[in-house]
């Protein structure tokens, strides 16, 4: 199947940093990736879709300014959050499909700890 | 109503049991169908798509009615290692995937 890498695993940074998380297609092109939040015993919440060459498409309630997403190529998308807070730590995961509807291939995901 | 709901669980058996998992759906023009395993603080893997003439993998039977908007999943012979919890995916050919809230299975020696 597809392979979708992401990293890093895990991160741990003071408040106030930024952290980029990037996410790759290894062996397809992806037009369109997706970023996802997830808290602890909670389900996957979808913060926005990354599209390629253009402005990513941020969920309701997801501040654009504060996670930004550059998807520059087909095979690269980079989620920045930025000046982090403790608030903001979390389990982040990206996903892309080889087309849009089909079944969505994960990256393993960005635990971020914010002190 | 959200658009996609699982059985809440969580769902607790013994080793060999067999347990079903329900999933509705709310958007009608919806066009894909998944079930995802996930494992505790990893990412969601494929698990099986849904079909409307049913399909099975091994142990694994998952089901799509469209009349009634429902998908089921049906683990036989349930392992230690089928424990993690299941997500339900739609899917609509814009792109757009939405998720159930999980439900939860442990099996138990």
């Amino acid at each position: 199947g597809a392979v979708v890498s992401q990293h890093p695993s895990w991160v741990i940074c003071k408040s106030g940093t930024s952290v980029k998380i990037e996410c790759r297609s290894l062996d397809f092109q992806a037009t369109t990736m997706f970023w996802y939040r997830q808290f602890p015993k909670q389900s996957l919440m979808l913060m926005a879709t990354s599209n390629e060459g253009s402005k990513a498409t941020y969920e309701q309630g997801v501040e654009k300014d504060k996670f930004l997403i550059n998807h520059a190529s087909l095979t690269l998308s980079t989620l920045t959050v930025t000046s982090a807070h403790p608030e903001d730590s979390s389990f982040y995961i990206c996903s892309a499909s080889i087309s849009l509807g089909e079944k969505l291939f994960f990256g393993s995901g960005t635990q971020l700890s914010v002190l | 109503r959200k658009e996609v709901e699982q059985d809440p669980g969580p769902f607790n058996v013994p080793e060999g049991a067999t347990v079903a998992f329900n999933c509705t759906y709310s958007n009608s023009a919806s066009q894909s169908f998944f079930w995802y395993r996930q494992d505790c603080r990893k990412e969601p893997k494929l698990l099986m798509s849904v079909y409307s003439s049913g399909n099975e993998d091994g142990r694994f039977t998952a089901q799509l009615n469209r009349a009634s908007q429902y998908i089921s999943l049906l683990i036989r012979d349930s392992k230690l290692s089928d424990s993690a919890t299941y997500l339900c995916v739609v899917n609509t050919n814009a792109g757009k995937s939405t998720f159930g809230d999980g439900t939860t299975l442990t099996v138990k020696p």
